[in-house]
């Protein structure tokens, strides 16, 4: 059971390049969740999405797309990076619960370290 | 707005106990727990929901008090492997999401 599998792992890019972040889940969960995780400032939420064909904004969503075509993925994009995007990237998923939320616990991946030059 | 998280840092000597707080200005409807080793993912603790209600497992416990908005995580006799990140997660409502604190660090020592 790989649970959440994030690609790539490390990747730097270039001021102004374009990349696509990759999570996958194998729990069939309905919820999942992009962080950024920078020094002193914990987690903090970019997009998330409570459904296949769902996304919604976080706390820091500017310079993030996200998409959610299939139930098992959820994809961060970057269409223009800036440095000030270098940041670890964490992506979790977490099963609903109909109408009670914040009850479940979120699973985690291993983590994208991004650094952009 | 995130939750406030105290300590920031803490070093313990192993046996010692610890407790870390987290607070909200927003009325709860859950906190959750997670602890992250350097260079690793977030792993879940345990959730406490609202009620004042107060788990454990192990020699790592937590209560919830509802009144003040804040919970609290203790761990007795520390082990080296409890060194780590601790992060507290709070839900308002029937919220979709988590707002994470900044985390505490704690050092375990010989």
């Amino acid at each position: 059971n790989a649970g959440v599998t994030q690609t790539p792992k490390f990747r730097v890019l270039k001021t102004g390049q374009s990349m696509t972040l990759l999570c996958a889940q194998d729990m069939n969960h309905e919820y999942m969740y992009w962080y950024r995780q920078d020094p002193g400032m914990g987690l903090r939420l970019i997009h998330y999405s409570v459904g296949e064909g769902t996304t919604a904004k976080g706390e820091v969503p500017d310079g993030y797309n996200v998409s959610r075509l299939k139930k098992q993925n959820f994809l961060l994009g970057l269409e223009s990076a800036a440095p000030s995007q270098t940041s670890v990237y964490f992506c979790a998923s977490r099963r609903g619960q109909g109408s009670i939320s914040g009850n479940q616990p979120q699973h985690f991946g291993d983590g994208t370290r991004l650094s952009i030059l | 707005q995130q939750p406030v998280q105290s300590p920031q840092a803490v070093i313990l000597r192993e046996g010692e106990d610890a407790v870390i707080n987290c607070s909200s200005s927003k009325a709860l409807y859950s906190v959750h727990w997670y602890r992250q080793k350097h260079g690793e993912a977030p792993v879940f603790l345990m959730i406490l929901l609202k009620g004042g209600e107060q788990k454990g497992h192990d020699k790592i416990s937590a209560s919830f008090n509802e009144k003040k908005q804040q919970s609290s995580l203790y761990l007795t006799a520390s082990q080296l492997s409890y060194s780590g990140t601790y992060f507290c997660g709070t839900a308002t409502g029937t919220a979709s999401k988590l707002t994470f604190g900044t985390g505490t660090r704690l050092q375990v020592t010989l």
